[in-house]
């Protein structure tokens, strides 16, 4: 059965460095979704990809956060500089197109910044 | 902005006992979506609604869209150790532009066997 990679699966790093996450969607997914879940808390969307163009970022922190998917197939995440409250969950998950397909969840990134 | 909340946030059950978590929304929704989270896991589909006032069931579980398209619950019958999770809906807003699902907060359900 097709699954949705996440590397890395844990992550520490220390305030104020820059730390990058992938995501490879399962084949022929269109949709992709960065999500960051906080402890107790449901998934919060950062951003939501389109094949490679960008169809909602409303709640991405862009002064820190950027996110790139060239080719329209993988993904990566990043951060820079890491602050503490950027500890949490970071799922990636796709959908055959948009949000009327259901969403396979990856197995997440744990970030912990120290 | 949009809202999707869901109560209770959290709900401890004799095995056996039934269990429900309801799903409201700020706005109209085109199609709310039902995942669970097992603890230490990532969410996992379970089912989507579409049609105003819909039923579906699967098994124990049965999930109801609302008349309105602004609700929905999740009813689980003679609970098992098996459903221990978070229970989360995720619905679209009949408005958004990007078919933006938001999440709701989740239900926590653990079982006393």
């Amino acid at each position: 059965e097709a699954e949705v990679a996440q590397s890395p699966r844990y992550k520490i790093t220390e305030k104020s460095q820059a730390v990058a996450f992938w995501c490879d969607p399962i084949s022929g997914h269109a949709t992709l979704y960065w999500y960051r879940q906080i402890l107790g808390q449901g998934p919060e969307l950062l951003v939501q990809f389109q094949d490679e163009s960008v169809v909602d970022d409303s709640q991405l922190p862009k002064d820190r956060f950027s996110a790139e998917r060239l080719k329209g197939v993988d993904s990566t995440l990043k951060i820079q500089p890491a602050e503490l409250g950027d500890s949490a969950m970071y799922l990636c998950a796709s959908s055959r197109q948009g949000g009327f397909y259901e969403q396979y969840f990856g197995p997440g990134t744990r970030l912990t910044v120290t | 902005g949009q809202q999707v909340m869901q109560i209770p946030q959290y709900q401890h059950v004799q095995e056996g006992e039934d269990f429900t978590t309801y799903c409201n929304s700020s706005t109209t929704l085109s199609n709310i979506q039902w995942y669970k989270q097992r603890p230490g896991g990532h969410p996992v589909f379970l089912i989507q609604l579409v049609k105003s006032g819909e039923v579906k069931k699967q098994k124990r579980l049965t999930f109801q869209f609302g008349e309105a398209k602004k609700n929905s619950s999740l009813h689980i019958t003679a609970t098992q150790t098996t459903d221990v999770g978070t229970y989360f809906c995720a619905g679209r807003p009949t408005y958004s532009s990007a078919s933006k699902i938001i999440f709701g907060s989740g239900t926590r359900l653990s079982i006393r066997p």
